[in-house]
């Protein structure tokens, strides 16, 4: 069983487009976050929920919106889709609770998004 | 504010040699967590050791060791007896209220 999954994989797709990316992990975990990952693999957290409610929201464009319906999914809905979003963005859950990633995260396999 | 620094962007060696990898850290919390993480070329993320700041003893799991210096904000990982199955990039990673990764060192590993 995979612990935490994306879908889709892959995301091709033309600028000004919508896209929904989605997570889920059936590791019982209460926090989920999104990363986005660019082309020199710089890793940086973009959102944090934990039991659906958001805790992190980094410097994101509002264009982002994450969406938690449960404390088991965490999906990401991107509006007006620009070339600078292509990336790797991906899903991760760690168990605990309140603001502090103290705990280790685990991650899906990672959405690759290509604006055209 | 907090920052990671992993000094060596790319390192090659030939199969059976030890790498280091560096890592130094900053951070004013007394209570923080370090984390290393492999990205194999796959493109997964792979956890691989937690460790709190109040432990700083070194750590081993099979070819793979850490060491945790409080005094110098270092947590280097040791890869000994390499394989190719090791090429990767490795990010260290720090936490307070969020995850802060380095920018990672991409290891190759030549039979």
């Amino acid at each position: 069983d995979t612990a935490v999954s994306q879908t889709p994989k892959y995301l091709v797709t033309q600028m000004g487009n919508d896209k929904s990316i989605k997570c889920e992990q059936n590791l019982g975990h209460d926090t989920m976050y999104w990363y986005k990952q660019d082309s020199k693999k710089f890793l940086k957290i973009m959102f944090s929920y934990n039991n659906k409610e958001l805790i992190i929201n980094e410097t994101v464009p509002n264009r982002f919106s994450p969406k938690s319906p449960d404390k088991a999914h965490l999906n990401l809905h991107i509006n007006s889709l620009e070339l600078g979003d292509s990336a790797v963005y991906f899903c991760a859950s760690s168990q605990g609770g309140g603001s502090r990633a103290d705990y280790e995260q685990y991650f899906g396999p990672g959405t690759r998004l290509t604006v055209t | 504010a907090q920052k990671v620094t992993q000094a060596q962007t790319e390192i090659s060696v030939v199969e059976k040699e030890d790498v280091t990898l560096d890592c130094v850290y900053e951070t004013r919390d007394t209570t923080y967590y370090l984390f290393w993480y492999k990205q194999p070329p796959s493109g997964e993320l792979v956890f691989l050791i937690r460790r709190n700041s109040f432990d700083e003893q070194n750590e081993i799991s099979g070819r793979y060791s850490w060491n945790f210096q409080k005094s110098t904000s270092s947590f280097n990982f040791t890869i000994t007896a390499s394989q190719v199955v090791d090429s990767a990039v490795y990010f260290c990673a720090l936490n307070d209220y969020k995850l802060s990764f380095g920018a990672g060192t991409t290891v190759t590993v030549r039979a």
